[in-house]
């Protein structure tokens, strides 16, 4: 069963405009990890959040964590039409052991020029 | 660096076949895993390594073998392929435990 929830599974927006994704999960979690797949290609980590933080920023993108509700989101701020890709969370459970990420079934980010 | 290659890009088989899906990486990462990804779903686990001959299972293991004789390379063996292994597999690797993961750019298998 998958641990991670994306909303919304698709959002369509304006270049220059931000675009907020959520992620809810199931269990407790040692981290919680963002990634990105461009179309017909792998998926590239973005930015990971220890369960001991809240916020976290890299560029244009800011994670927030709220592990009493079991929840993150992903700020993409000023989009741009390259960030166009489906975006993926993954938690590593606190227990069971780590290198298992687990994934949502993802949010499809449209941004047009 | 390549960092992690993952061959061939594109695979049909018919049932019953048995393929290996090639998987290597460059870096030195201990950490290497398989998932599954299915139109509109995530990706889901399928095995996964923690070093050199140390591997378990993940959350759809059946049908799956892999073995991990070196830190470099993870295969992972349809035994006996079926129409429901048709998906696009991709591999990844990760050097420190609770760290982000580098994929590979995937297998696309059909089964007919």
């Amino acid at each position: 069963s998958q641990q991670g929830e994306e909303d919304p599974q698709a959002l369509s927006i304006q270049e220059g405009e931000n675009a907020t994704m959520n992620c809810s999960y199931k269990t407790s979690i040692n981290n919680l990890q963002w990634y990105r797949q461009n179309s017909g290609r792998g998926l590239v980590h973005l930015i990971l959040i220890r369960s001991n933080e809240r916020e976290k920023h890299s560029g244009r993108l800011r994670v927030t964590l709220d592990t009493s509700k079991k929840s993150s989101s992903l700020l993409i701020t000023a989009s741009r039409a390259a960030d166009t890709a489906s975006y993926f969370c993954a938690t590593v459970p606190f227990s069971g052991g780590y290198n298992k990420l687990i994934f949502g079934a993802g949010t499809r980010l449209a941004v047009h020029p | 660096n390549a960092g992690v290659t993952q061959t061939p890009k594109f695979q049909v088989l018919k049932t019953g076949q048995s393929m290996t899906l090639q998987c290597a990486q460059d870096m030195n990462h201990e950490y290497m895993s398989w998932y599954r990804q299915d139109p509109g779903m995530g990706l889901r686990l399928i095995h996964y390594s923690v070093g050199a001959g140390i591997t378990d299972q993940g959350e759809v293991p059946n049908g799956y073998n892999v073995s991990r004789s070196t830190t470099e390379d993870f295969p992972l063996r349809l035994l006996s392929a079926a129409p429901s292994q048709t998906s696009v597999y991709f591999c990844a690797s990760s050097g420190e435990p609770y760290n982000g993961y580098t994929f590979g750019s995937g297998t696309r298998l059909t089964v007919v």
